[in-house]
Order: C-alpha cells, then sequence, then structure tokens
C-alpha cells in the first residue's frame, strides 16, 4: 500500500493557461474523491467517482473544470482558464467501502494562479 | 443540510498541558464523524472515527474523542500535549446512508505547542 500519490505537488501557472492534476488512488479502492481547500478553510468537496463513473459533483465545480477516471484507476482534474480566485491546493482521497467510508488522502497540489 | 462548527480558530496550550479541540455538528441524524489532522504542506491523516459503535473513540497519537449526542458534539481530546501535535486539526462530518458520500469540514483549529 503506497498510498494516494498525487503530481504535481506544486504547479504555478498565469492566469488564463489550462492546467491538469493528477491523483493515484489506493489500488484496490473504487471510490475517489477531488476537494479543494483555500488558506485558512476547511477541504471543500469538488467531485467523486465510483470506478470510472462521476457521481456527484458541487456547485463548486463551474464548466471550466472537468474531471475523468477514464479506466476507474487514476483520475486527472483539468482546470481551464485559469483564474487567480482557482489558487487553492487540490486534494484527492480514495475509499473502498460504504460502510464506514474512512477516505484515505493524498498530499495534494498546490496551484498557484499568478 | 450537514454542517460542522469548530469554535475558534487557534487554541495554543503549553507542553504537557492538555488538549481541548471542539466540534459540534448539525444534522437531522447522527452522522459519521471525524477527526483529521494536516501538517504543513501536507494532506490529511485520519486521528480517529465515529461510526455509530463505542461513543469514546481512541486514535492514533494518544487523542480520543467523545460523541455526545444531546450536544451534537465531538471534541477531540488529548491529556498530555507534546510539541509534535502543533499542526492543524479539522473535524468532518458524513451522513451514513443514502448516495452521497462526501465529507464536509469544518475550518479547521490551529493547535500551537508551548515549549
Amino acid at each position: 500500500d503506497t498510498g494516494v500519490s498525487q503530481d504535481p505537488r506544486h504547479k504555478i501557472t498565469k492566469r488564463g493557461q489550462n492546467v491538469t492534476f493528477r491523483c493515484d488512488p489506493i489500488s484496490e479502492h473504487n471510490r475517489l474523491y477531488w476537494y479543494r481547500q483555500t488558506l485558512g478553510q476547511g477541504p471543500e468537496f469538488l467531485t467523486y467517482f465510483q470506478n470510472e463513473a462521476q457521481l456527484e459533483k458541487s456547485r463548486l465545480l463551474s464548466d471550466r473544470f472537468s474531471a475523468e477516471r477514464p479506466k476507474g484507476s487514476f483520475s486527472t482534474l483539468e482546470i481551464q482558464r485559469t483564474e487567480q480566485g482557482d489558487s487553492a491546493m487540490y486534494l484527492c482521497a480514495s475509499s473502498d467501502s460504504d460502510v464506514i467510508h474512512e477516505q484515505y488522502f493524498g498530499p495534494g497540489t498546490r496551484l498557484t494562479v499568478t | 443540510a450537514q454542517s460542522v462548527t469548530q469554535l475558534g480558530s487557534h487554541v495554543s496550550v503549553s507542553e504537557g498541558a492538555l488538549v481541548l479541540l471542539r466540534c459540534n455538528y448539525s444534522s437531522s441524524v447522527p452522522p459519521y464523524l471525524f477527526w483529521y489532522v494536516q501538517y504543513p504542506n501536507q494532506g490529511l491523516q485520519l486521528l480517529l472515527k465515529y461510526t455509530s459503535a463505542a461513543t469514546l473513540v481512541k486514535g492514533i497519537n494518544g487523542f480520543e474523542a467523545e460523541f455526545k449526542k444531546s450536544e451534537t458534539s465531538f471534541h477531540l481530546t488529548k491529556p498530555s500535549a507534546h510539541m509534535s501535535d502543533a499542526a492543524e486539526y479539522f473535524c468532518a462530518v458524513r451522513y451514513p446512508r443514502g448516495a452521497n458520500s462526501k465529507l464536509t469540514f469544518g475550518k479547521g483549529i490551529t493547535l500551537s505547542v508551548r515549549p
């Protein structure tokens, strides 16, 4: 069990550029979640997948955001036409059971939009 | 709708002193409850969880929390603070039934430990 991994750990981009983040969950976990955390706040839910199906999206996930999990393993989160308000830590989590639903978090990708 | 309130944004204790971090939830039925810790520039690590079993839950690093339905609370405690406990702590809830699987987090409390 190598844990949840995210790549890159840090990303600096200019406003208007597109960025893509990757999350690799714990191998046997079928559920994968994306959260966004801004400074001084707790993580806020963005979206989640069960296998390859995207089951819920938050209203925070504007049209500029898209997430995929094509084969039910790794996931990508793309932000198009980045804005300064997108600067945040993007956290990925995974879980393998809905009974207790303990989520394991990755180290996050810190995005800075200049 | 579920919500979590963590009173105060910063708690400072002396090394060896009691740690008490407060969490209150608001939901129509008792949810699953979690405490996570976050060290600088890292992801969240689960400290402990309440899942409708024992109301006093023991976690890692000497932390424990007690679920009190009458007070809608799930406060986190540790008898004796250590310098390594300095971090940010988040309380989170999840409604145990239904299709909604997301965690709802509080704003977090920063714990400082004075030598």
